[in-house]
């Protein structure tokens, strides 16, 4: 029972290079939602699908682009990475919106 | 711009004690509330869910909502050292997104 399942866990880009981070859950939940985490800035939503075929903008979305690829998988796409983007990437998922989160272990991303 | 206000901390209570986490929320017309605890270098993970003013108990955790004074707590009995991590409030936004805002965070060690 895998639940959340981010890949990769660490990764580390250089300043302009694009990269794209997978994530898929296997709890038949229909809303998943990409976060970003900083020391004393706490968890920030960056986009979200409240269902397969829609996604939309969460509170700082500028650098990133999203795909509901299916019901299963949320892929965050960074097109040109800057060193702002040096965070913890946290992919989750729930059944319906007002529903508590499952979240993935994380992608540890550097931008040098 | 909903707020979600915890005191950082961190807050050291004994082994065996009484651990008492607060959080209070500016959305007045918020109907969701969670409690997540995150151990250091984890993600996080649901411990409650609370929709209704009161106490909600599952084990040594209690919930309690003030909806009114907009305010919502987590109470650990007997708490154990495995207890140490950062505890995150969230609050489901109104109007129908249901997105919660996260909370900072506090910090609990449980001391032997």
């Amino acid at each position: 029972n895998a639940g959340v399942t981010q890949t990769p866990k660490f990764q580390v880009l250089k300043t302009g290079q694009s990269m794209t981070l997978q994530c898929a859950q296997d709890m038949n939940h229909n809303s998943m939602y990409w976060y970003r985490q900083d020391p004393g800035m706490g968890l920030r939503l960056i986009y979200y699908s409240a269902s397969e075929g829609t996604t939309d903008k969460g509170e700082v979305p500028n650098g990133y682009n999203v795909s509901r690829l299916n019901k299963r998988e949320f892929s965050l796409r960074l097109e040109s990475a800057a060193p702002s983007q040096t965070s913890v990437y946290f992919c989750a998922s729930s059944e319906q919106g007002s529903d508590g989160y499952t979240f993935g272990s994380g992608t540890r991303l550097t931008v040098v | 711009q909903k707020e979600v206000e915890q005191n950082s901390g961190p807050l050291s209570v004994p082994e065996g004690a009484i651990a008492s986490l607060n959080c209070t929320y500016s959305d007045r017309g918020s109907q969701s509330f969670f409690w997540y605890r995150q151990y250091s270098g984890k993600s996080p993970e649901l411990i409650m869910s609370i929709y209704s003013n009161g106490d909600k108990e599952d084990g040594r955790f209690t919930a309690q909502l003030n909806k009114a004074s907009q305010y919502v707590s987590l109470l650990i009995r007997d708490s154990q050292p495995s207890d140490s991590a950062t505890y995150l409030c969230a609050v489901g936004a109104s109007g129908g997104s249901y997105i919660p805002t996260f909370g900072r965070g506090t910090s609990l060690i449980v001391h032997p």
